[in-house]
């Protein structure tokens, strides 16, 4: 069955420098959402999508935004980068919703490790 | 305080045994929570969801959930050495109507040969 595909897979970027890390999720699933994980810790929500338009907001810097397009693929866009971003990037698409009591079961992409130097 | 506890381990256990994983929220709300486990380095992967009170059973993992005590557990029944990872407790927080998942930070278990 086809995954969430994250690309891509590996980034090292300057401090200052800008990045895009793209998203496409499982076909069919119309929800995306996107988790920071820094070494150590438990990945934090950044943002999610529903049907094209921004549904929830976490802790994202200003520095950061995104977005997601028709065909359901998402970007997040980090400008200004700090060392302190250097993280894994995770991506995960569910089948959304919105029935009352609907599971909201996420898939996770393999992730992008972007390092900031 | 986290809103989704877990014990960070490592919880060593040996080959065969079971081993019991732990988590409490504090959202009385939540409604949803889900078990993932997580290789170093790889991404989470979901192992289990569970909504109701009482077990889940899937292949060698049971889901408990008590609502009363805020209290989400995963068993793992004849533990192998490829079960070793960390496994992330997430809870779906009781006001959110768009399924952001809100994890714990994660019990390191170890399956000793």
């Amino acid at each position: 069955a086809a995954g969430v595909i994250q690309s891509p897979r590996h980034l090292i970027k300057e401090k200052r420098e800008t990045a895009t890390l793209k998203c496409y999720p499982i076909p069919r699933h119309d929800t995306v959402y996107w988790y920071q994980q820094g070494p150590g810790q438990d990945p934090q929500f950044l943002i999610s999508f529903y049907e094209k338009m921004q549904s929830d907001k976490g802790s994202i810097p200003d520095r950061f935004s995104a977005q997601q397009f028709s065909d359901y693929h998402s970007e997040l866009n980090m400008s200004s980068l700090e060392l302190g971003d250097s993280a894994l990037y995770f991506c995960a698409s569910s089948l959304g919703p919105r029935l009352a009591g609907g599971p909201f079961i996420q898939y996770f992409g393999a992730g992008t490790r972007l390092s900031v130097l | 305080q986290k809103e989704v506890e877990q014990n960070s381990g490592p919880l060593s256990v040996p080959e065969g045994a079971i081993a019991s994983l732990n988590c409490t929220y504090s959202d009385r709300g939540s409604q949803s929570f889900f078990w993932y486990r997580q290789y170093s380095g790889k991404s989470p992967e979901l192992i289990m969801s569970i909504y109701s009170n009482g077990d889940k059973e899937d292949g060698r993992f049971t889901a408990q959930l008590n609502k009363a005590s805020q209290y989400v557990s995963l068993l793992i029944r004849d533990s192998q050495p490829s079960d070793s990872a960390t496994y992330l407790c997430a809870a779906i927080h009781g006001s959110s109507n768009t399924g952001k998942l809100i994890f714990g930070q994660g019990t390191t278990l170890q399956v000793k040969p």
